[in-house]
This record gives structure tokens, C-alpha cells and sequence, in this order.
């Protein structure tokens, strides 16, 4: 079975700041796809940024950016230039590659638990 | 447009009660979850629909029901809830098929229902 974990219940980062968000996780799957997710208060969850497993570069958009490191099973989030907006609840998440004959649909997200950022003016 | 609906947005209901969720998308995916989530606590998938057909239920108690009446609607229904069952109800929708080299697809949420059991 597949685990994630997030070991920073809480953080907080001051504006324009450079905040580091830690995942790691547990799987023998050697294809496999990880995310950040956000979810600011009160409203709806966002993809953030995913990474594919078998590729090495890692993902960047914007001021977010990856650090994979898929031999220690590490997945960190880099937020760059820390804004108001990006308070939020931050979940790591893992999902196996799938065959396209099973179709993807059945795949599940495997959350950890989660990161609450505050970014502090 | 990339964009979950749900209705309604806050629900108070009773242990007798009968009340509905709802979920709509229109996407074209022909995915569609339903998750449970508590305060500060990552989402629990609780039903997957591929193709309007029930393909995954994560052993979710008889009180909840999902429905899936087309590609586009996802209903969850609830009958003799426990107070334990208060959550925020997050619905998502994804394509159904991938290819074989990126065998993933995006989920896309909605904005919840808030749910209170009394």
C-alpha cells in the first residue's frame, strides 16, 4: 500500500519569502504521478503542480516549484515570492500509473495529511 | 469551462431526514467522485463513477447512496445520518481514459457541500 507524509502540520512565511513545503511517501510502484494540491479557506481544492515518476526534470509553474527526488522518495513544494493568496491547506498527494486498457478513472488520489501555510504580511 | 458545481452550499439536517447532494460538471469528463472531508484532514474518497457506473466504493456505510443519472449529474443521497457524518462533501470529476504513457488525469473540485448532522 501507498503512503504519504506531510511532517509540517503548520507553517508560516512572511511575503515575498521563499517557503519549502516537505512530502515524502511510501510505494514499490516504479511509475507513479505526485501532486500538490491548495485549498485556500473556505473554498474549493486546486491543483497546484504534478510531477510524472519517470521524468527527471522537475516540475516547475511559476513560483512553484518541485524538488523530486524519487530514490528517497521525496516530493518538496518551493513557493517562491510568498503572496497573501497562497494561504491555504496544502496536500501532497500520489496516484499509481495506470494501463490505459484499465482506463485511468479508477486510479486514487492518496493524500497526506496536509500542510497549513499562512503567509504573513 | 472548468468548473464543478455543487448544491446546496450548507446543509443542517436531522438523523431522519432525507436530503440529496448534487453535483454537476460539464467537461465532458466521464469520471466523477464523491470524497469526504473533515476540519484540517485530507479528503476521503468515498464513491468512483467511470462511464455513469459505480467502479469503486470504498466500503462507505448504506446511508449514503451516490447516484449517477448521466455524464454530467452526480447526486449523493443521505438517509439516517449520525452527527459523526458532518463533513465537508467535495465532488470531482476527471477524464475517464488516458493514454498509456500518462495514465493519469486531473481531478477538478468542487467547492463542497458543508454538511451538519443534528
Amino acid at each position: 500500500a501507498q503512503t504519504v507524509t506531510q511532517s509540517q502540520p503548520e507553517m508560516s512565511v512572511q511575503e515575498a519569502e521563499t517557503v519549502t513545503l516537505s512530502c515524502t511517501y511510501d510505494t514499490s510502484e516504479s511509475n507513479y504521478y505526485l501532486f500538490w494540491y491548495k485549498q485556500p479557506p473556505s473554498r474549493q481544492m486546486i491543483l497546484v503542480i504534478r510531477q510524472e515518476a519517470y521524468k527527471q526534470q522537475n516540475a516547475t509553474e511559476n513560483r512553484f516549484s518541485v524538488n523530486f527526488q524519487k530514490a528517497a522518495k521525496s516530493f518538496s513544494l518551493k513557493i517562491s515570492d510568498s503572496q497573501l493568496g497562497d494561504t491555504a491547506m496544502y496536500f501532497c498527494a500520489f496516484m499509481k500509473h495506470r494501463e490505459a486498457r484499465y482506463g485511468g478513472a479508477t486510479n486514487k488520489l492518496i493524500f497526506g495529511t496536509g500542510t497549513l501555510l499562512a503567509v504573513q504580511p | 469551462d472548468t468548473e464543478v458545481t455543487q448544491t446546496p452550499k450548507h446543509l443542517v439536517m436531522g438523523m431522519t431526514n432525507k436530503k440529496s447532494l448534487k453535483c454537476e460538471q460539464h467537461m465532458g469528463h466521464r469520471a466523477m467522485y464523491w470524497y469526504k472531508q473533515k476540519a484540517k484532514k485530507p479528503p476521503e474518497l468515498m464513491f468512483v463513477y467511470s462511464y455513469e457506473k459505480l467502479s469503486i466504493n470504498e466500503s462507505v456505510p448504506s446511508r449514503f447512496s451516490p447516484e449517477c443519472p448521466n455524464s454530467s449529474l452526480l447526486n449523493l443521497h443521505l438517509h439516517a445520518l449520525q452527527p459523526e457524518d458532518s463533513a465537508l462533501y467535495l465532488c470531482a470529476s476527471s477524464q475517464a481514459t488516458g493514454t498509456s504513457r500518462t495514465s493519469y488525469n486531473e481531478q477538478f473540485f468542487g467547492p463542497g457541500t458543508r454538511l451538519t448532522v443534528l
